[in-house]
C-alpha cells in the first residue's frame, strides 16, 4: 500500500540555520509528491510539487527515487518559516485524491 | 475571487445528533475534496465529486457518512448519529480537476466538537 512517512513530529532551528524536513514514500512506479504548508491560523496550501521542480520561498524538494524520499529543504531558515509542513502523494491509479504523511511542526528561532 | 469557504467555523452538538457541513468551491472548480484531520494527525481522505457525481467515496468510515454535490458546486457533508470519535477538523478543497496533481486549495476547515 502507498503510505507516506513524516519521521520528525517537530523540528526546532535557528534563524539562519540550514533546514531540512524529511519525508519518506512508499509506492509502486514514478509517484507524484507535493509539499502542504499550514502557518499558524491560516488553511492549508500548497508549498511545492515535485514535477514543477521549482524553489518557492526558498524551499526545494528533490525527489529520490532510490532512497524514496522526497525531503523539503532551504538553507537558511527563517522565522516566518514556522509551521506545520505535510508531505502529500497521490495512490497510484488515482491521481486526485492525496495519502498524507502526519506533518511536522516546523519551529524556527530568532 | 473568493477562496474554498466553509460553514460552520466550529459546531457543537452532542452524542446521537445529525450535522451538516457546508462548503463553497471556488467558482469553476469541478473537482471537490473533503478530508478529515484528528488531533496530530494528517488530513484523512473522505470523499472525492468530479461534478455532481461521487467519483470516489472510499474515504467515508462509515454509512453514517453521505456527501452531496447537487449541482456540482456547493457540497454538503451529513453525519448521521454522530458519534464523540466523529469529532474532528472536515476540510474542504476544490481544484479544477481533469489533471493528475491539480493544486487542491482548501477552505478553512470546520471544527466538530460531539459532546
Amino acid at each position: 500500500a502507498q503510505r507516506v512517512t513524516q519521521p520528525e513530529k517537530l523540528l526546532s532551528v535557528f534563524k539562519g540555520a540550514p533546514v531540512e524536513l524529511k519525508c519518506n514514500y512508499s509506492y509502486s512506479g514514478s509517484p507524484e509528491l507535493f509539499w502542504y504548508v499550514q502557518y499558524s491560523r491560516q488553511r492549508l496550501q500548497l508549498l511545492l510539487r515535485h514535477i514543477s521542480r521549482e524553489s518557492i520561498k526558498g524551499f526545494t524538494a528533490d525527489l529520490n527515487k532510490g532512497e524514496t524520499s522526497f525531503h523539503l529543504k532551504k538553507p537558511f531558515a527563517q522565522e516566518e518559516d514556522s509551521a506545520m509542513y505535510y508531505c502529500a502523494l497521490p495512490p497510484a491509479g488515482n491521481n486526485r485524491k492525496l495519502i498524507w504523511g502526519l506533518g511536522t511542526s516546523l519551529a524556527v528561532n530568532p | 475571487g473568493a477562496g474554498v469557504s466553509q460553514t460552520p467555523s466550529n459546531k457543537v452538538t452532542e452524542k446521537g445528533k445529525y450535522v451538516e457541513l457546508r462548503c463553497d468551491p471556488i467558482s469553476g472548480h469541478t473537482a471537490l475534496y473533503w478530508y478529515r484531520q484528528s488531533l496530530g494527525q494528517g488530513p484523512e481522505f473522505l470523499i472525492y465529486f468530479q461534478g455532481t457525481g461521487a467519483a470516489d467515496d472510499s474515504g467515508l468510515p462509515n454509512d453514517r457518512f453521505f456527501a452531496v454535490r447537487p449541482e456540482g458546486s456547493v457540497s454538503t457533508l451529513k453525519i448521521q448519529r454522530t458519534e464523540r470519535g466523529d469529532s474532528a477538523v472536515y476540510l474542504c478543497a476544490s481544484s479544477q480537476g481533469g489533471l493528475p496533481g491539480n493544486e487542491q486549495f482548501f477552505g478553512p476547515g470546520t471544527r466538530l466538537t460531539v459532546l
